[in-house]
């Protein structure tokens, strides 16, 4: 059974500082991972989407890398800013999607 | 574009009574279709999927039926609430199959039971 573990489950940074996300997974057998921001009491928007064949994909200050074999995945975020506070999830699929159960970020200006 | 709608955004309903969340997609055809439930501390569960009119999946028992009755419709229902089924629901989509696929969510139901 796939489980999918995010560490830290809080992290609290000041401003402008790079940070990184993790995210873990059980079984390496997957289609692919996608991140997702969710803000309190909202929905979940998509940020990136990995392939299980890619390495990385990238989205303005946002950089997610894949290493399937070893069952791992992380969010960077580079230049941290207040706006960027929020969940992040990460989820893995082998048709329907596994999620890990957060980190909530705080950025402090 | 494709937009995702969900209503009510928050519902309070007492124990026992009937439940109908409803979802419907924008902007795309045939899509799959998805309820999840979010509770505090447990993350993201997904409820049912459906990839077509009719089609429902459901991943976990529970007191909880979807329904899909247009292609861009899914419906999530309960004949009697328990205080259980509170949480934050969340409709999903996405096209196609197989591996390369992007879900994307709606703003969510949060439902409270009392």
């Amino acid at each position: 059974k796939q489980e999918v573990t995010q560490i830290p489950a809080a992290l609290s940074v000041p401003e402008g500082e790079n940070l990184v996300l993790n995210c873990s997974f059980t079984d390496s057998a997957i289609y692919n991972l996608q991140w997702f921001r969710q803000d309190p009491g909202k929905g979940l928007t998509s940020l990136l989407l990995i392939q299980s064949s890619q390495r990385e994909q990238t989205s303005g200050r946002l950089n997610a890398s894949l290493d399937k074999s070893s069952g791992r995945s992380t969010l960077y975020i580079a230049a941290s800013q207040p706006g960027d506070s929020a969940t992040y999830l990460c989820a893995v699929s082998r048709g329907n999607l596994i999620f890990g159960k957060g980190t909530k970020l705080s950025v402090k200006p | 574009s494709q937009t995702i709608h969900q209503w009510p955004a928050t519902l309070v309903q007492p124990v026992g009574s009937p439940l109908s969340l409803e979802c419907t997609v924008e902007g795309t055809s045939n899509p799959n279709l998805y309820w999840y439930r979010q509770a505090a501390g447990r993350g993201l569960q997904l409820l049912f999927y459906s990839v077509g009119i009719g089609q429902i999946s459901s991943e976990v028992p529970q007191n909880l039926s979807a329904s899909r009755p247009q292609d861009r419709q899914f419906i999530l229902s309960s004949k009697k609430l328990l205080l259980s089924d509170s949480g934050f629901y969340l409709c999903a989509w996405n096209v196609g199959t197989g591996i390369s696929y992007e879900q994307y969510f709606g703003p969510g139901t949060r439902l409270t039971v009392t």
